[in-house]
């Protein structure tokens, strides 16, 4: 049974750079069937997708966070990571990893489902 | 991009059915059958309930079902149990460089 896990700090301070790490256990990130990706959740707020990545290390991101975020994968270690500079308040969230089933048609990657998540992590931007 | 529009709160007696619905454009919902459904138990994984508009992945019951007309998908879950009651999700593949979009999330309150 395919299992994520999150890992990383729950606080990180203002103007820093937060860097998670999300540890895929039962079955391999280099499945050419998948993409992984990371998904975050404010406080009372509803779902934001962040980014995802293919095992090739092809990345798509979230235009309003795309100058901020790099997601990157190590397929020895069965890992992809999450890295988002200049953390403010509004980054306060629990962040999410997932498996994410896609489709490419005529080239164009279909981000379909995300199935399994991870339990998630909360991190706090404070000083 | 505005989120895919859900209402805040549905609420139904054990037994009873209920719908949550998804309001999205022609560019999401209304133009791909890639609409899927999460329920969230706080504290948990987020779980996939629906993908694809209505196939319902392996181990999840057959009360929960899944339909679209428009630009408005639905979650239909009938029987309520108690089990039922948290936060559900749609989301649906966008057309737009967003890519995925996920809707504001319907706490179920089973009474």
């Amino acid at each position: 049974q395919l299992q994520l896990q999150e890992s990383g700090p729950g606080l990180v301070k203002p103007s820093e750079t937060l860097s998670l790490i999300c540890t895929v256990a039962g079955g391999s990130i280099s499945s050419n069937t998948y993409y992984w990706g990371w998904i975050r959740q404010p406080p009372g707020k509803g779902l934001e997708w962040i980014g995802s990545i293919y095992y090739t290390g092809t990345t798509y991101y979230n235009p309003s966070l795309k100058s901020r975020v790099t997601i990157s994968v190590d397929k020895s270690k069965n890992q992809f990571s999450l890295r988002l500079n200049s953390m403010t308040a509004a980054d306060t969230a629990v962040y999410y990893c997932a498996r994410l089933g896609s489709i490419t048609i005529f080239g164009a990657v279909i981000m379909n489902w995300f199935d399994p998540w991870g339990q998630g992590t909360l991190v706090t931007v404070s000083s | 991009q505005s989120a895919l529009t859900q209402p805040a709160s549905v609420s139904g007696s054990p037994g009873q059915s209920i719908t949550i619905s998804c309001t999205g454009t022609s560019s999401d919902v209304g133009g791909y059958n890639y609409v899927s459904w999460y329920q969230h138990h706080p504290g948990k994984a987020p779980k996939l309930m629906i993908y694809e508009v209505s196939n319902r992945p392996s181990g999840v019951s057959n009360r929960f079902s899944g339909s679209k007309s428009g630009n408005t998908a639905s979650l239909t879950i009938s029987g309520l149990q108690a089990e039922d009651e948290a936060d559900y999700y749609c989301s649906s593949y966008t057309s737009s460089n967003t890519f995925v979009m996920f809707g504001g999330g319907t706490k179920l309150t089973v009474l």
